[in-house]
């Protein structure tokens, strides 16, 4: 099994609501990643966890909570958006953070409309 | 900092061409290089993975070189097919960034009929 599966694929959502992203993969990776991409732009790095363990935060606002309950799963829970952070949102995963000559695995993204 | 560029931004070729496709990079210092394959709206495919102590990688139509002292790599797509329509980007891991790859902005490519 290579895939990484995300869900939903696509969430609208209003500015006061709370929902949450799910992402899932079953190849024992241990690192994974949440890209947040707006559209005709490359992926933007959010955030890291590394051995179910927050190891990149790139300085993204408190309305994105990120979650990692075992080495499979990772969540990102939703809160008081705003419409510019409608975009799609992708999750990765890795053998090893950094690793040399490991591929990233991608999910097919969860496409974020806020209102 | 690594920053990435790719040129053309677009670009369109009748189908049977090879198709190149540029990628650069200012800092040398990379563990490995990766090209990624998107459709719309969907997530990156990964196509391939060049280290730094390599100098190519091939996978079937698909061939991707590197070369560090000039900061480029170049993705070879031979005999273009229009299922190869989709945006290639690149994305270089440097040995100081603790796993965080930098995207280039991606060529948008259309291979018709």
């Amino acid at each position: 099994d290579t895939e990484v599966t995300q869900t939903p694929k696509h969430l609208v959502m209003g500015m006061t609501n709370k929902k949450s992203l799910k992402c899932e993969q079953h190849m024992g990776h241990r690192a994974m990643y949440w890209y947040k991409q707006k559209a005709k732009k490359p992926p933007e790095l959010m955030f890291v966890y590394s051995y179910e363990k927050l190891s990149i935060n790139e300085s993204v606002p408190s309305r994105f909570s990120p979650e990692c309950p075992n080495s499979s799963l990772l969540n990102l829970h939703l809160h008081a958006l705003q419409p510019e952070d409608s975009a799609l949102y992708l999750c990765a995963s890795s053998q090893e953070q950094g690793a040399l000559s490991e591929k990233l695995f991608f999910g097919s993204g969860t496409q974020l409309s806020v209102l | 900092k690594q920053e990435v560029t790719q040129i053309p931004a677009a670009l369109s070729v009748p189908e049977g061409e090879n198709l190149v496709l540029n990628c650069s990079f200012t800092d040398s210092a990379i563990y490995n290089l990766q090209w990624f394959r998107q459709d719309p709206g969907k997530g990156l495919t990964s196509l391939l993975l060049i280290q730094s102590s390599q100098r190519e990688q091939t996978s079937g139509r698909l061939n991707a070189s590197l070369d560090k002292s000039s900061g480029r790599s170049t993705l070879y797509i031979a005999a273009s097919q229009p299922g190869d329509s989709a945006t290639y980007l690149c994305a270089a891991l440097t040995t100081d960034s603790w796993g965080k790859l930098q995207f280039g902005a991606g060529t948008q490519v259309v291979v018709t009929p």
